[in-house]
């Protein structure tokens, strides 16, 4: 069974410039997360989708952070503009139904550098 | 407020010395548990869950974790370490009520010594 799938890798972009990050989660899981973990941090939830709705989105910096899951199934995540403080790695997980007991299913991550 | 604290930020054992990584927890009704291991450049990998039943819970790679609830904690504990076992810790809780989502700790990291 395939895993969580990211790209790119690894991206190093100026402040003020925009950056999209893609997921594809595992087949048949209706929940996308993506999580932002600062260095030293564990991850943050910015966003949970259940299939492509949107069910948690309070911690997501809404004037720069946008997110869209069309189709229900792979997802991206975009920053515009890029701030200094959004160096990070970006992580996707996927579960099948969102239920508190459920694993989640984490891609590789997104590394992302700010200059 | 629902929160989960490791106050090891850093573990140094030896190759085949035990392992006890600590874990407490704040939230009100009972937790949904997790321990996750984050190996270097890849993502977070399911240890073991905990959320009802025998409080020993018994993971992958030799991996056990207990949960006391007079304690609020869920430590991770495993007999002999393996240098394969270096990498970095998490435990989080779930939340169950409204959505349901996790909250992370901010890791044990973990060096291993030949």
């Amino acid at each position: 069974e395939a895993g969580v799938a990211q790209s790119p890798r690894y991206k190093i972009i100026e402040k003020r410039q925009s950056v999209a990050f893609w997921c594809n989660p595992i087949s048949g899981h209706a929940t996308l997360y993506w999580y932002q973990q600062i260095l030293g941090q564990g991850p943050k939830l910015l966003i949970q989708f259940q299939n492509n709705g949107v069910v948690d989105d309070s911690q997501l910096p809404k004037d720069r952070f946008s997110a869209e899951r069309l189709k229900g199934v792979d997802s991206t995540l975009k920053i515009q503009p890029a701030k200094l403080e959004d160096s990070a790695v970006y992580l996707c997980a996927s579960s099948p139904g969102g239920l508190a007991w459920e694993t989640q299913y984490f891609g590789p991550g997104t590394r992302l550098l700010v200059l | 407020a629902q929160s989960v604290t490791q106050p090891d930020i850093h573990i140094t054992v030896s190759e085949g010395a035990s392992l006890e990584l600590r874990c407490n927890y704040s939230y009100g009704a009972t937790p949904y548990l997790f321990w996750y291991v984050q190996s270097p450049g890849q993502g977070l990998q399911l240890l073991l869950k905990y959320f009802s039943g025998d409080t020993l819970v018994q993971g992958i790679k030799g991996f056990e974790a207990e949960f006391k609830r007079s304690q609020s904690s869920f430590n991770l504990r495993k007999p002999s370490v393996h240098w394969s076992d270096a990498a970095e810790y998490f435990c989080a809780v779930a939340t169950t009520s409204g959505t349901y989502k996790y909250i992370f700790g901010t890791g044990t990291r973990l060096k291993v010594l030949a």
